[in-house]
């Protein structure tokens, strides 16, 4: 049973420039949420897509935008890259059953902004 | 405003002996308390979690927690320490206000000696 898988593992890009992350969810799994982790810090709540609506958003600007498609993979756009978008990006999936759910983590992409 | 506190940046045991990782938590309404822990270049893997009932959780790699209502405490803990449990450990809270979203604490550095 493969667990929830994300592309690419690196990325490097420069300032202005957009990027697109890609998160598949674990099997039988429809919620998925994204997360940003800096450099020593716990990860931080962007958004969470389910039934391919935005159902929840934490505190990040409207350069973060999201996707979910009818298979619950998702996507995870940033526009105009600033250098403090250098990050670790967190893809979880979970069964969208409420705040009791286990979110199971990808691995992650290493976005670096130069 | 609800939060995560891990009050320790690093936590250092000798191999055999017992651990505690320390997490409070600051929320209105009935708090459900995660535990991940996250080995380097890698994404968060989930050990357990309090919803309700018993106050000593259970999770996977012999690691148990106790939910402390009366101190706001979810302290994690092992009775005997293996080396390979040295990692990075998150304690996670989902509330009311911020719906099926996570909220990490910074983490916890946990070093394990021979």
């Amino acid at each position: 049973d493969a667990g929830v898988t994300q592309s690419p593992t690196h990325l490097i890009k420069t300032r202005g420039q957009q990027v697109t992350l890609r998160c598949s969810p674990k099997s039988g799994h429809d919620t998925v949420s994204w997360y940003q982790q800096a450099l020593g810090q716990g990860p931080q709540f962007i958004f969470q897509y389910y039934e391919e609506e935005e159902r929840q958003r934490g505190n990040f600007p409207d350069r973060f935008s999201g996707h979910q498609f009818p298979n619950y993979s998702s996507e995870l756009n940033v526009n105009a890259l600033l250098l403090g978008d250098s990050a670790l990006y967190l893809c979880a999936s979970s069964l969208g059953r409420g705040r009791t759910d286990t979110q199971y983590f990808g691995p992650g992409t290493r976005l670096t902004v130069l | 405003a609800q939060s995560v506190a891990q009050p320790e940046d690093q936590v250092n045991v000798a191999e055999g002996n017992p651990l505690t990782v320390k997490c409070t938590y600051s929320v209105s309404g009935n708090p459900y308390l995660f535990w991940y822990v996250q080995y380097p270049n890698r994404g968060l893997q989930f050990l357990l979690k309090y919803i309700t009932g018993d106050n000593l959780v259970k999770g996977s790699y012999g690691f148990e927690a106790e939910f402390n209502k009366s101190q706001t405490s979810f302290h994690l803990k092992k009775p005997s320490a293996l080396v390979s449990d040295s990692a990075l450990y998150f304690c996670a809270v989902s509330v009311n206000q911020a719906g099926t979203a996570l909220i990490f604490g910074k983490g916890t550095t946990l070093s394990v000696s021979s």
